[in-house]
C-alpha cells in the first residue's frame, strides 16, 4: 500500500487555468507538507499542516492555497497558473513531536506540473 | 540567510569503492541533520539522521558524520554498487521547530561497474 499518495502524477495545463493536486497519507501521521522541486532540483518547503492547522507558510504567491480537510489529507489548489509554476510538487507527511524534532519525513512520488 | 551546499557536480566512482558526499551549511546551527536518497522520477527517501551530539552514525554500508565546528556532514557509502546511483540530499534542521527541513540541492552519484 502506498504510504503517501498524490494525484495526478502528471498535469499539463495552460496559463491562467486553476488546478488542484490531492494528497493522502495512510501512515497515521499528524503533519503534512507540500514541497516544490524546480528545474534546478532544489526542494523547497511551501506549506505544512499539523492536525489541520497551518504551521508553516513560506513565501509563496497567494495563488497557492493549501487545504486540509482532515489530518490524512492535504490538497494544493493553484489559481491563475503561470509558466514559472512548472515544477514537481511533492506531498509529504511525518509525526511532529517538538521534543524529538528530526522525525523522518515520508514523501509521495510527486506531481509533475507543466504550464504551457 | 541559511545556506546549504552540496557538491554540485556529479560524483562518478567505480563499483566497490567508497563514495563520500559533502554537505556544508552556514548561518545556522542545526540540532539534527538528515540524509535522503532521490531516484529519478521519485520522491526522496529517508536514509539516516544524526544529532548534533553524535559524531558518527552507521547503517549497513552507510556512514554519516556531523562536525558542528566545521559546519559539515559527510556521507559515506562503502563497497558502492551501481544500485547506489542516485541523488543524495542533506537536510539540516533545528530542534523544537516545526520539522522544517531545508534541503540542499543534492549530489548525483553514479557508480560504474
Amino acid at each position: 500500500d502506498t504510504a503517501v499518495s498524490q494525484t495526478p502524477k502528471y498535469l499539463v495545463t495552460q496559463m491562467g487555468n486553476d488546478k488542484s493536486i490531492k494528497c493522502e497519507q495512510n501512515l497515521g501521521h499528524d503533519t503534512m507538507y507540500w514541497y516544490k522541486q524546480d528545474s534546478k532540483k532544489f526542494l523547497k518547503i511551501m506549506f505544512s499542516y499539523n492536525n489541520k492547522e497551518l504551521i508553516i507558510n513560506e513565501t509563496v504567491p497567494n495563488r497557492f492555497s493549501p487545504k486540509s480537510p482532515d489530518k490524512a489529507h492535504l490538497n494544493l489548489h493553484i489559481n491563475s497558473l503561470e509558466l514559472g509554476d512548472s515544477a514537481v510538487y511533492f506531498c509529504a507527511s511525518s509525526h511532529l513531536t517538538r521534543r524529538t524534532a528530526g522525525n523522518t519525513i515520508y514523501f509521495g512520488e510527486g506531481s509533475w506540473l507543466t504550464v504551457v | 540567510s541559511q545556506k546549504i551546499e552540496q557538491n554540485s557536480e556529479a560524483l562518478n566512482i567505480q563499483e566497490g569503492k567508497t563514495a563520500t558526499l559533502t554537505c556544508n551549511y552556514t548561518n545556522y546551527s542545526p540540532a539534527y541533520l538528515q540524509w535522503y536518497r532521490q531516484d529519478p522520477g521519485r520522491g526522496p527517501v529517508f536514509l539516516l539522521l544524526i544529532r548534533e551530539n553524535e559524531k558518527e552514525k552507521r547503517k549497513e554500508r552507510l556512514k554519516v558524520t556531523f562536525d558542528t565546528t566545521l559546519k559539515q556532514s559527510l556521507f559515506h557509502i562503502t563497497a558502492s554498487q551501481p544500485a547506489d546511483s542516485a541523488t543524495y540530499l542533506c537536510a539540516p534542521m533545528f530542534s523544537g521547530g516545526y520539522n522544517k527541513l531545508i534541503f540542499g540541492a543534492g549530489t548525483r552519484l553514479a557508480v560504474h561497474p
